[in-house]
């Protein structure tokens, strides 16, 4: 079945450090990967996303990369800070018809020390 | 826009007690998700519907749990009877297909003893 493997389970970086999240999926038709943050005692937040037609994607201080040949992503978060530390979670959609639903890595604690 | 609205925010129940989740989708989008988070499952998702016809419930644990969709702004999900390892917090998600980012409501904690 459809699957998503998501790595580190727990990330502690020194603040003003870089923090990488990497993910690899099963389903080689799919063609949207958005990556959720999620904070104590809140439902997860959208803060990224990429589709297969690009490589790269930069919003600031956060940039997601797609290899859909080794079908694997990665989140990217430079000049860490404290704001940053929560729950993140990669996800790939896998399509039916007209909609289509979304698998979830199993989450990254990231904590960023100050 | 409020996003997407649920009720109620905690729940605590006794074992074998009926339980009501609700959830309101934003307005406009016509996909439904619910999922279960727990500590050692993660984020799963229990069913999601379309223009308000469940599309794969797959992930739905057993016949003590059903969910509906009446109308394009509301949805349920019920336990029946409820047990504790049913204990988690159940988040509902809404998207605009085929713009498939999906937002999430800030989620129902139960608990049932």
């Amino acid at each position: 079945g459809e699957n998503v493997e998501q790595h580190p389970s727990t990330l502690s970086v020194q603040e003003g450090d870089s923090a990488v999240i990497k993910c690899t999926y099963s389903d080689s038709a799919s063609n949207y990967f958005p990556w959720y943050k999620q904070e104590l005692g809140k439902g997860p937040q959208l803060i990224i996303d990429i589709r297969s037609n690009v490589g790269e994607k930069k919003d600031q201080r956060i940039a997601v990369t797609l290899n859909k040949t080794a079908k694997h992503f990665s989140l990217h978060i430079t000049e860490t800070q404290p704001e940053d530390s929560a729950v993140y979670f990669c996800a790939a959609l896998v399509r039916s018809s007209n909609t289509g639903k979304l698998i979830f890595g199993q989450g990254t604690t990231l904590q960023v020390k100050p | 826009d409020a996003g997407v609205i649920q009720s109620p925010r905690h729940e605590v129940t006794e074992m074998g007690q009926e339980v009501t989740l609700r959830c309101k989708p934003i307005s406009g989008h016509n996909s439904l998700f619910w999922y279960r988070q727990t500590m050692m499952r993660g984020l799963e998702l229990l069913i999601y519907f379309n223009n308000n016809v469940p599309i794969d419930d797959s992930g739905m644990p057993e016949d003590r749990f059903s969910a509906k969709m009446p109308n394009a702004s509301f949805s349920t999900l019920k336990i029946q009877p409820s047990e504790p390892r049913d204990s988690a917090v159940y988040f509902c998600a809404s998207s605009l297909p085929p713009i498939y980012e999906q937002y999430f409501g800030p989620g129902t904690r139960l608990t049932v003893t």
